[in-house]
């Protein structure tokens, strides 16, 4: 059973930093690109970014609105993906989930809640 | 970027009727080289994840419904399900994944009428 667990979630200050976990299991992780995507309260879905495989240099591509402040990186020895953000702003509040790619998202974990505020 | 625009914004329909949801992509989502049209519907009810539904634009996710179908090719796209259920009540997004920044519509609500 494919499990994604997220974590590290909880309330920054602005221009603050926070390191959020995706724990994977039950598929193979090492050969799965993996997105993180975040949700506003009350409004809809958001891609952040995504980091691709080994194979594929673990190439990463980042949303305009996150770029040069978010940084997505990997584990595969611990089939753990991390999303490091830095300068996090008050529009950067939201759950943020992480799902592995494929034709069509199937697999989410229940998110965690960011909030920035003062 | 590709911009995904879903019609109606919200949507009141009786049990056991019909529910259509369209989706606009600004740019087409029909792949040439394999035929298949990068475009996915979720269906998210409240506190949860979202629930991948159909894939390729008209491929059904294994254990959804078959009341749930996709149709559409290159920038016009639907979400129909054929007789509504009361637990169908959620937000239904559609979302291309044919190239970053990968985009979703902005999220329909269905609810009972």
């Amino acid at each position: 059973e494919v499990q994604l667990v997220e974590s590290g979630g909880g309330l920054v200050q602005p221009g603050g930093s926070l390191k959020l976990s995706c724990a994977a299991s039950g598929f193979t992780f090492s050969a799965s690109a993996m997105h993180w995507v975040r949700q506003a309260s009350g409004k809809g879905l958001e891609w952040v970014g995504r980091i691709r495989t080994e194979a594929n240099g673990y190439a990463t591509v980042y949303a305009a609105s996150v770029k040069g402040r978010f940084t997505i990186s990997r584990d595969d020895s611990k089939n753990t993906a991390f999303l490091q953000m830095n300068s996090l702003k008050t529009e950067d509040t939201a759950v943020y989930y992480c799902t592995p790619d494929g034709s069509g998202w199937g697999y989410w974990g229940q998110g965690t809640l960011v909030t920035v505020s003062s | 970027d590709i911009v995904m625009t879903q019609s109606p914004d919200s949507l009141a329909v009786s049990l056991g009727e019909r529910a259509t949801i369209n989706c606009k992509s600004s740019q087409n989502l029909l792949y040439s080289s394999n035929n298949k049209n990068y475009l996915a519907w979720y269906q998210q009810k409240p506190g949860q994840p979202p629930t991948l539904l159909i894939y390729w634009a008209s491929t059904r996710e294994s254990g959804v419904p078959d009341r749930f179908s996709g149709s559409g090719s290159g920038t016009d796209f639907t979400l129909t399900i054929s007789t509504l259920q009361a637990e169908d009540v959620a937000v239904y997004y559609c979302q291309q994944y044919y190239s970053t920044p990968y985009t979703f519509g902005q999220g329909t609500k269905l609810q009972i009428k």
